[in-house]
């Protein structure tokens, strides 16, 4: 498996707090990205990063904002959290500007936003 | 625009027979696809990808994938399902040059194999 770790695995929040998600990987990829996965919506991506301190956003990108300051850290932030932003959030790592390699994932974690 | 289309919410097979995972895909140069593999309560696990060459890749646990380049769509299949491949499948692109950067993924489509 690729060394990718997210954390927390679970994290329960209440409406209006914020929460920061940690991925953290040992690949030296470029790429890094978030996904929030949904019943029906499949992955949408969020932002994603293609450097340190670049980064992008995605089609979902509203209420969450991302920082990249080393190679190995993608932090995503909900500013405030909200009932839904309830799902599962996966961090995503690629290497190569040509586009031909895949993307490897981590385990995910579920947020619950009570 | 990048899309990629699973038109099957769930696809249901018996043991042995062969299965077929449907998926279509648009984007403004050349497509970059992927399948991929979850589990319950896990991460996606890469298959097979196809950037170029050979139409018919052949990936992880005996699946392959065909791409039709007039069609659209890269179809995952497999000669003879086993219960454990049960599971949920993502197709993705990846549109290079001009979009590269991004993964862009289906809605996913629910293997049901049953014994």
């Amino acid at each position: 498996d690729a060394g990718i770790t997210q954390s927390p695995r679970h994290k329960v929040t209440e409406t209006g707090t914020p929460v920061t998600l940690r991925c953290h990987q040992t690949e030296n990829h470029r790429y890094m990205y978030w996904y929030r996965q949904d019943p029906g919506h499949g992955l949408r991506l969020i932002h994603y990063s293609y450097g340190v301190k670049d980064t992008d956003k995605g089609e979902v990108s509203d209420g969450y904002s991302v920082s990249r300051s080393k190679t190995e850290d993608f932090l995503l932030t909900l500013e405030s959290a909200t009932s839904s932003q309830t799902s599962v959030y996966f961090c995503a790592i690629s290497e190569s500007r040509t586009g031909g390699t895949e993307a490897f994932f981590g385990q995910g974690t579920r947020l619950t936003v009570v | 625009a990048q899309s990629v289309a699973q038109p099957e919410d769930q696809v249901n097979v018996a043991e042995g027979n062969p299965l077929t995972v449907k998926c279509t895909y648009s984007v403004s140069g050349n497509p970059y696809l992927f399948w991929y593999v979850q589990y319950p309560n896990r991460g996606l696990q890469f298959l097979l990808k196809y950037i170029t060459g050979d139409n018919l890749v052949k990936g992880s646990y005996g699946f392959e994938a065909e791409f039709n380049k007039s069609q659209t769509s890269f179809h995952l299949k497999k000669p003879s399902a086993l219960v454990s491949d049960s599971a949920l499948y993502f197709c993705a692109v990846r549109d290079a040059p001009y979009n590269f950067n991004k993964f862009y993924f289906g809605s996913g489509t629910k293997l049901n194999v049953k014994p």
